[in-house]
């Protein structure tokens, strides 16, 4: 089986700036939850989608939204980006739901300028 | 909200010296799952223990589950190279059980 897979892997964006994100989850996994890395924060959670529903969210601003597709497939959106944004965004697919073993992609290493 | 935390954040070892990390949740967990990362990579999970006072081994990785499922325990004998990383422990949390990830404790291996 394929893995989890993330796009773009590197992105570079100034201020004010948005982006979206993109993971692809393993073939039947129908969980997807996004994380944020950061050295001095770890790895914090953002959301959890589920069958194409927010099941969870973490304690991030409404900048940060996402959306899960019918084939499970998953985007996030930065909006209005912050020097503080700058980060390792973590996709991770599970075949139960969000409390399950996550199967993680490479990420995607966003630089806000 | 629930905490997840870990100590050592950072051990320095000779290879071939053993290694521990603790796991310590504010909560009573109903599984904990232990992930491992590699310098410029992403977590990978290794394990998931759900009973109390569960052990269980990986060559030569020993992970335990604490009495009260509150606690866990990640024991590496004989540290190599390979092991260098950071280990991270996880539990569902909250009211919809989403996934917390521990601090982390990042394990150096001098050879």
């Amino acid at each position: 089986k394929a893995g989890v897979t993330q796009t773009p892997r590197y992105l570079i964006k100034t201020r004010g700036q948005q982006v979206t994100l993109s993971c692809s989850p393993i073939s039947g996994h129908r969980s997807v939850s996004w994380y944020q890395q950061t050295p001095g924060q770890g790895l914090q959670f953002l959301f959890e989608y589920f069958s194409e529903t927010q099941r969870n969210k973490g304690n991030f601003p409404g900048r940060f939204s996402g959306r899960q597709f019918s084939n499970s497939r998953s985007e996030m959106n930065v909006s209005t980006l912050e020097l503080g944004d700058s980060a390792l965004y973590l996709c991770a697919s599970s075949a139960g739901q969000g409390d399950q073993p996550q199967h993680f992609g490479d990420g995607t290493r966003l630089s806000i300028l | 909200g629930q905490q997840v935390m870990q100590i050592p954040q950072y051990q320095h070892v000779q290879e071939g010296e053993d290694f521990t990390t603790y796991c310590n949740s504010s909560t009573t967990l109903s599984n904990i799952q232990w992930y491992k990362q590699r310098p410029g990579g992403h977590p990978v999970f290794l394990i998931q223990l759900v009973k109390s006072g569960e052990v269980k081994k990986q060559k030569r990785l020993t992970f335990q589950f604490g009495e009260a499922k509150k606690n866990s325990s990640l024991h590496i004998t004989a540290t190599q190279t390979t092991d260098v990383g950071t280990y991270f422990c996880a539990g569902p949390g909250g009211a919809t059980n989403k996934l917390i990830f521990g601090t982390g404790t990042l394990l150096a291996v001098q050879p």
